[in-house]
This record gives structure tokens, sequence and C-alpha cells, in this order.
């Protein structure tokens, strides 16, 4: 089972600063990751799959990069809206896993 | 709109048993694969099943193999999860999601699963 270590578990920031969040695989996925966000209450919205193509809707200051085993999510500048939950998710073997989440809450 | 809507979940006790549905519409659901996931309380994302568009393929985490079954009956645009012989450790929130080129791409609102005496 390929096992995906998110970092930090809680990312502390203000509207408009800059987040990163990482996503680390114990084997090489290619480019087979997804990053999802999830609101309290709400299922899961899917924002980048494939390492670092914007799913529909997305808006671009969400992005995602990486390749093999270490990957990143970058939000530019955050919006109100976009302290939540951030999952990465990967697609090369069965069983598909998750990672345990970061947090991104508002100092 | 496409949307994807869960019912059947609710309280049950151990070893009890609990049929999911997850109702598709806005799309061509026959085309799709699909996926259950769960979220205990407080927790993560765990993926639970996948079927295939026609079920010809299935896959089940190895906490749930041989006591979940997924179906699905495309005829009637609908998704299923039977859960059998339910454990404290099954309470969460069940998703439904539409799976597709590898990633979940649409997910339902969930259905709350409670396993207690």
């Amino acid at each position: 089972e390929i096992v995906l270590t998110q970092s930090p578990a809680t990312l502390s920031l203000s509207p408009g600063e800059r987040a990163t969040l990482s996503c680390r695989a114990s084997q090489s996925l290619s480019s087979y990751l997804a990053w999802y966000q999830q609101k309290p209450g709400q299922a899961p919205r899917l924002l980048i799959y494939d390492a670092s193509n914007r799913a529909a809707g997305i808006p671009a200051r969400f992005s995602g990069s990486g390749s093999g085993t270490d990957f990143t999510l970058t939000i530019s500048s955050l919006e109100p809206e976009d302290f939540a939950v951030y999952y990465c998710q990967q697609r090369t073997n069965w069983p598909r896993t998750f990672g345990q989440g970061t947090k991104v809450e508002i100092k | 709109e496409v949307q994807l809507v869960e019912s059947g979940g609710g309280l049950v006790q151990p070893g009890g048993s609990l049929r999911l549905s997850c109702a598709a519409s806005g799309f061509t659901f026959s085309t799709y694969e699909m996926n259950w996931v769960r979220q205990a309380p407080g927790k993560g994302l765990e993926w639970v099943a996948y079927i295939s568009s026609s079920a010809a393929i299935i896959y089940y985490a190895d906490s749930v193999k041989g006591r979940f079954t997924i179906s699905r009956d495309n005829a009637k645009n609908s998704l299923y999860l039977q859960m059998n012989s339910l454990r404290a450790e099954d309470t969460a929130v069940y998703y439904c999601a539409r799976y597709s080129y590898g990633f979940n791409d649409i997910w339902g609102q969930g259905t709350v699963v409670t396993v207690s005496s």
C-alpha cells in the first residue's frame, strides 16, 4: 500500500498570504496525484488532478506541482473561503490512498 | 446538474447490516466507474470500494473485504453498498463518488452510518 504523508498538519496563515502544502509518497507515483479541498460539513471537492491540472471551475490561485514522490499544492493568495482541510490522493496502485490531510486555518 | 445523492444510512447494532444507495443524475451513469469513500468522525478520507462501469471489475479495501459488497444498476442510475457484519469502526460518513480518469471528480453529500449498541 502506498502511504501518503502530508505536511504540515496545520498551517496558520492570514488572508492574502501564500500557502504551500506538501504530500510525500512512499513510492513513485509518476504524476498520478490529486488534491481535494474539504470544508466542515461538506463533501470533498477535486482541485487538482495528475499533479498539476486544475479541475473544472477551480480558480487559478490553486496550482499543483511535483512528480515521483514529492508534490506541492500552492495557493498563491489565500481567500477567506480557502480555509479548509486539504487531502492528497494517489491513483498509481490499489488501494487508492489518501494523505491524512493538512488544515489551513486563519491566523 | 450533475448530482449524486446517497441514502440508507442510520444507526445499526454491531453485527448488523445496512444497504446504502446512491442515485446519480445529470450524466451518463453507465459510462462511469464509481467509488465509495468514507470518513470516520474527525478523521481523514478512506477509500472503501470501486466498481467499473459494467461492474466487471470490483475492488475493496482490506478493512471491508468479505463484509461489504458494491454493486450498481445502470438502468436505474444507481450505486449500492451492502454492508454486513458491521463493526464500531465502520462508523463514518459514506460518500459515493464518480471516478473519472483515476480521480473522484463528483461527490455526493454523504450519508451517516453509526454502529453502536
